[in-house]
């Protein structure tokens, strides 16, 4: 069974700019988990869709948005990059709601300059 | 104060050593614990998983709870240095959002 997929793997943009970053879960799993990752700050939760639907929200600006579609693939959108917004952000996906089955994808490293 | 505290370490062992990792926390609510791995440059892998108090073991990695003391523990044996990477606890309340602690990055000598 394919693992959780994240593209794009590295990603260098500007202050001001915006970007997408995709995930695709494992294939039957209807959760998804967003986090950023940073030396500083851990591992630390952005979001959670389960059909469709935003069940957890993180403590981060409402520049840090996301959404799932029907077939549960996710994406998630930082508006107004900042430079303190460079870090790995990591997709995980779940069977159901409960977080003991967790699998993280490879992680999208952002930079921004 | 963190909800979850995670000594970063790192630590440094040799081959064969017995290692002990360690987090603590402070919210009641916790029912599942989780640690997860994690290699340079890759994703978190799912270790091991515990709901509410006790023991747990798979090959020579022993995961324990005490939810009394809000402290869990995940125990390495006969480590390897394919051990060597970030390890980290994870927990949720239910239906809740997962919290991390730092991570504890080891280093096993061979």
């Amino acid at each position: 069974k394919a693992g959780v997929t994240q593209t794009p793997r590295y990603l260098i943009k500007t202050r001001g700019q915006q970007v997408t970053l995709s995930c695709s879960p494992i294939s039957g799993h209807r959760s998804v988990s967003w986090y950023q990752q940073t030396p500083g700050q851990g591992l630390q939760f952005l979001f959670e869709y389960f059909s469709e639907t935003q069940r957890n929200k993180g403590n981060f600006p409402g520049r840090f948005s996301g959404r799932q579609f029907s077939n549960s693939r996710s994406e998630m959108n930082v508006s107004t990059l900042e430079l303190g917004d460079s870090a790995l952000y990591l997709c995980a996906s779940s069977l159901g709601a409960t977080k003991e089955t967790q699998y993280f994808g490879p992680g999208t490293r952002l930079l921004v300059l | 104060q963190k909800e979850v505290e995670q000594d970063p370490g790192p630590l440094s062992v040799p081959e064969g050593a017995i290692v002990s990792l360690n987090c603590t926390y402070s919210n009641s609510a916790f029912q599942y614990f989780m640690w997860y791995r994690q290699y340079s440059r890759k994703g978190p892998e799912l270790l091991m998983y515990t709901y509410s108090s006790g023991n747990k073991e798979d090959g020579r990695f022993t995961a324990q709870v005490d939810k009394s003391s809000k402290y869990i523990s995940l125990f390495i044996r006969d480590s390897q240095p394919s051990d060597s990477a970030t390890y980290l606890c994870a927990m949720s309340a239910e239906g809740g959002k997962l919290i991390f602690g730092q991570g504890t990055e080891l280093s096993v000598k061979p």
